[in-house]
């Protein structure tokens, strides 16, 4: 059964980068047709998807952060990042990492348990 | 972007009745030429990551209780639980992928009556 991890600061300051990383476990990232995504969530409120990235290094962004967000991978590591550039208090949430099932399920099947970034000054 | 709208906002149902929650999407989600609504169905408790109900509208996700149900096409859809139970109490999204970005509803909260 695959899972998924969040990890990374649960702290960073205004206009710095946010950093985070997935990784995977229990099954081969490469191992069926996924794409590995980002979604985030402000405390009390719903739900935002970031964007998300192909084994191939496909990436497809929200237009709404596109200019601030890079998703990587690296699937010898079985990780993919998210960096967000020049945060500010609007990107106080919690980051999910999560796998969409292009194959089978067309959905979020599986999610990581989230990590909170706040962002301060 | 296609905005998801999701009626009521909460609701409180007794045990074992029924729960109803509606779902508009700003444009079509349907794949005419597959017949395939993008629309998928989230549950999420408190503390908890989102966990996939249902999706392409009506597909229950394996291992999820035949007491959830999807239902609707083009624009209008309904996730129904049949008989609340206690552990149903939490916040449901829709969610729309037939275009990007992908969107989520607001959120419905499913209380105990």
């Amino acid at each position: 059964q695959m899972q998924l991890q969040e990890s990374g600061p649960g702290l960073v300051k205004t206009s710095q980068t946010l950093s985070l990383t997935c990784t995977v476990s229990g099954a081969s990232m490469s191992s069926g047709s996924y794409y590995w995504s980002w979604i985030r969530q402000p405390a009390g409120k719903g739900l935002e998807w970031i964007g998300h990235i192909y084994t191939s290094g496909d990436t497809y962004y929200n237009a709404s952060l596109k200019s601030r967000v890079t998703i990587s991978v690296d699937t010898l590591k079985s990780q993919f990042s998210l960096r967000l550039y020049s945060v500010t208090a609007a990107d106080t949430a919690v980051y999910y990492c999560a796998r969409w099932d292009n194959g089978n399920d067309d959905a979020f099947d599986v999610w990581g348990q989230g990590t909170m970034v706040a962002v301060s000054s | 972007d296609i905005v998801m709208t999701q009626s009521p906002d909460s609701l409180a149902v007794s045990l074992g009745e029924r729960a109803t929650i509606n779902c508009k999407s700003s444009q079509s989600v349907l794949y005419t030429s597959i017949s395939k609504n993008y629309l998928s169905w989230y549950q999420q408790k408190p503390g908890q990551p989102p966990k996939l109900l249902i999706y392409r509208a009506s597909t229950r996700e394996s291992g999820v209780p035949d007491r959830f149900s999807g239902s609707g096409s083009g624009t209008d859809f309904t996730l129904t639980i049949s008989s609340l139970q206690a552990e149903d109490v939490a916040v449901y999204y829709c969610q729309q992928y037939y275009s990007t970005p992908w969107t989520f509803g607001q959120g419905t909260k499913v209380e105990i009556k």
